[in-house]
């Protein structure tokens, strides 16, 4: 069926190193991901997105891998900073559905000062 | 400038009453949506319009009705709210159907 999922409910780090941030999904036509940012009583942000036809993409200091052999996706953050404690949250665009994107359940980050 | 805004941002209301929620979305896109968040923080799609037209619609009640009087505004009506539809709307906007979604601010909905 269509599901994205998160490994780590709640990530914490110590500020200054970096993050990753785990997502499986389980639809091989899904062609689309993108990563969002959710800050407390705020809307989604967008952080980065991916096409399946990549393997990794880079933004100001953010990194997404799309692994498709085993249906991966991850976020990296560089030096982690205050302003990145939120709930992250991948979400999947499926090639035969109709244009939704399917959100897994997130993920919360909170940075240790 | 506020890119997808909606209105209102807090929404408290009885059982039964019927409410809207209002969205407009500056950025010229052709694509709108909107998504319920729960209480652990669920994303889930109800609706969707492109051009005007319904494109997307969830298994959600009917006694939710979204209405697209043009491009840029895309309302929510609720009808005979009940306790489970407390919960944060949001609406979003993209380019196209397969683009990143601009998200508004949310309006939270509390039903007594």
């Amino acid at each position: 069926g269509e599901s994205v999922g998160l490994h780590l409910p709640t990530l914490s780090v110590q500020e200054g190193d970096n993050s990753i941030i785990n997502c499986a999904y389980s639809n091989s036509a899904s062609d689309y991901f993108i990563w969002y940012k959710q800050e407390s009583g705020k809307g989604p942000q967008f952080i980065i997105d991916i096409r399946s036809n990549m393997d990794k993409r880079q933004g100001q200091r953010v990194t997404v891998l799309l692994n498709k052999t085993v249906k991966h996706l991850s976020l990296q953050i560089a030096a982690t900073q205050p302003g990145d404690s939120a709930v992250y949250f991948c979400a999947e665009n499926i090639r035969d559905s109709s244009y939704k994107l399917i959100f897994g359940s997130g993920t919360r980050l909170l940075v240790r000062p | 400038d506020t890119a997808v805004s909606q209105t209102p941002k807090y929404l408290v209301t009885q059982m039964g009453n019927d409410k809207s929620i209002k969205c407009e979305q500056n950025l010229g896109h052709d694509t709108m949506y909107w998504y319920k968040q729960d209480s652990k923080k669920f994303l889930k799609i109800m609706f969707s319009y492109n051009n005007k037209e319904l494109i997307i619609n969830e298994t959600v009640p009917n006694r939710f009705s979204p209405k697209s009087p043009d491009k840029a505004h895309l309302n929510l009506h609720i009808n005979s709210l009940e306790l489970g539809d407390s919960a944060v709307y949001f609406c979003a906007s993209s380019r196209g159907t397969i683009d990143e979604q601009y998200f508004g601010p949310g309006t939270r909905l509390t039903v007594t």
